[in-house]
């Protein structure tokens, strides 16, 4: 198993433009979300699916979109990038998100905004 | 609202001494608990939860947690650090019985040095 793969590993972006973050998992996870990290403020939900053809809001949703058309990827798309959006993203996948599931976390994006 | 703290930035310690890491929650309803460590560059990996039963939960890499409901807290905790437990720790609190997000909720994150 690879578990959570994303891709790009670095990214840079200028101001404007628009991209997508990929993210696959191999494990069957029912469960997928996307959080950023940000230096003092710990991880924050971006969007999460509780499985293909379905996804909501997490906390911090505005400026991404996201679709789950397979159980294995889960793209975050920027629509037009802005510095505000620099920062870490991670993917993660649990198996089915119930409230006592072990959520696995994806080697992270780094994006940066000029 | 559900919520987690993590109150010390940075916490030193001295290698082969104990170790703990403060964790602090405020949830509605019943807390699922846990710990994640982050190591440069890489992504979170899942150290110990608890869901119900023992106050004490054991995890990986000789790690445990102690859940006290009436002060709130789930520190994290080691009889012996090593150096190369020197990471970023998160405490982290499912939500999701109000909200329907089946999501955690971090802390800011407790920077671990361990000393030689």
């Amino acid at each position: 198993n690879a578990g959570v793969t994303q891709t790009p590993k670095f990214q840079v972006l200028k101001t404007g433009q628009s991209m997508t973050l990929q993210c696959a998992q191999d494990m069957n996870h029912e469960y997928m979300s996307w959080y950023r990290q940000d230096p003092g403020m710990g991880l924050r939900l971006i969007h999460y699916s509780v499985g293909a053809g379905i996804t909501d809001q997490g906390e911090v949703p505005n400026g991404y979109n996201v679709s789950r058309s397979t159980t294995e990827d889960f793209p975050l798309r920027l629509l037009s990038a802005a510095p505000s959006q620099t920062s870490v993203y991670f993917c993660a996948s649990s198996t089915s998100g119930t409230f006592t599931d072990t959520q696995y976390f994806g080697p992270g994006t780094r994006l940066t905004v000029l | 609202a559900q919520s987690v703290a993590q109150p010390e930035d940075q916490v030193n310690v001295a290698e082969g001494n104990p170790l703990t890491v403060k964790c602090t929650y405020s949830v509605s309803g019943n807390p699922y608990l846990f710990w994640y460590v982050q190591y440069p560059n890489r992504g979170l990996q899942f150290l110990l939860k608890y869901i119900t039963g023992d106050n004490l939960v054991k995890g990986s890499y000789g790690f445990e947690a102690e859940f006290n409901k009436s002060q709130t807290s789930f520190h994290l905790k080691k009889p012996s650090a090593l150096v190369s437990d020197s990471a970023l720790y998160f405490c982290a609190v499912r939500i999701g019985a109000d909200t329907g997000r089946r999501a955690l909720t971090f802390g800011s994150g407790t920077r671990l040095q361990v000393q030689p």
